[in-house]
């Protein structure tokens, strides 16, 4: 099946700093990326949708100017998080999906877990 | 409005015990998909099934098998002969014909002790 990475797949850092999640199609061609979130215990949150070359749609609630999401080629998408606070602290997932495929079928990331001290 | 309950926050069984995790949907399309994924520990999401809304086959894979029932709008997943590396958080997921988005249930929690 089709492999999507993320990377890195831990990361710590400090109150008021930005992090960068980066989501990459390993052997296929994603039009569109999807970032989720998943707080402990808790169900994924789809927070954003992105499709090559164009802006990412948030879903509602969530703050586009926190979450910044780049997918700037048919192979990588990244999240940053801006100024993270400690509530950013969560599982962070990214899928893809390609065209051209007669159903809706997301290929996920293995994840990205994000500590905010 | 979507909406995927899984009523079973958590569930605990003893090895080679059958299971059955419960996945009940809301939509208003006629065309739409249902998922079942696995959540080890690691947090990696791990697909195990897809199914359309024309197709009410039950589907049946090694020890996975599936129920669908559009007459009760249920989704329900049996283990059977559960083993301790079945272990993990059960996701149940929706996403409607014309959408790429995927609605997740909260999901179910199965600990199968040895």
């Amino acid at each position: 099946g089709a492999v999507v990475s993320q990377h890195p797949s831990r990361v710590i850092c400090k109150s008021g700093t930005s992090v960068k999640i980066e989501c990459r199609s390993l052997d296929f061609q994603a039009t569109t990326m999807f970032w989720y979130r998943q707080f402990p215990k808790q169900s994924l949150m789809l927070m954003a949708t992105s499709n090559e070359g164009s802006k990412a749609t948030y879903e509602q609630g969530v703050e586009k100017d926190k979450f910044l999401i780049n997918h700037a080629s048919l192979t990588l998408s990244t999240l940053t998080v801006t100024s993270a606070h400690p509530e950013d602290s969560s599982f962070y997932i990214c899928s893809a999906r390609t065209s051209g495929l007669s159903y809706n079928e997301q290929f996920f990331g293995p994840g990205t877990r994000l500590t905010v001290l | 409005a979507q909406k995927v309950t899984q009523a079973q926050t958590e569930i605990s069984v003893v090895e080679k015990e059958d299971v059955t995790l419960d996945c009940v949907y809301e939509t208003r399309d006629t065309t739409y998909y249902l998922f079942w994924y696995k959540q080890p520990p690691s947090g990696e999401l791990v697909f195990l099934i897809r199914r359309n809304s024309f197709d009410e086959q039950n589907e049946i894979s090694g020890r996975y098998s599936w129920n669908f029932q559009k007459s009760t709008s249920s989704f329900n997943f049996t283990i059977t002969a559960s083993q301790v590396v079945d272990s993990a958080v059960y996701f149940c997921a929706l996403s409607q014909g014309g959408s790429e988005k995927l609605v997740f249930g909260k999901g179910t929690k199965l600990t199968v002790n040895p």
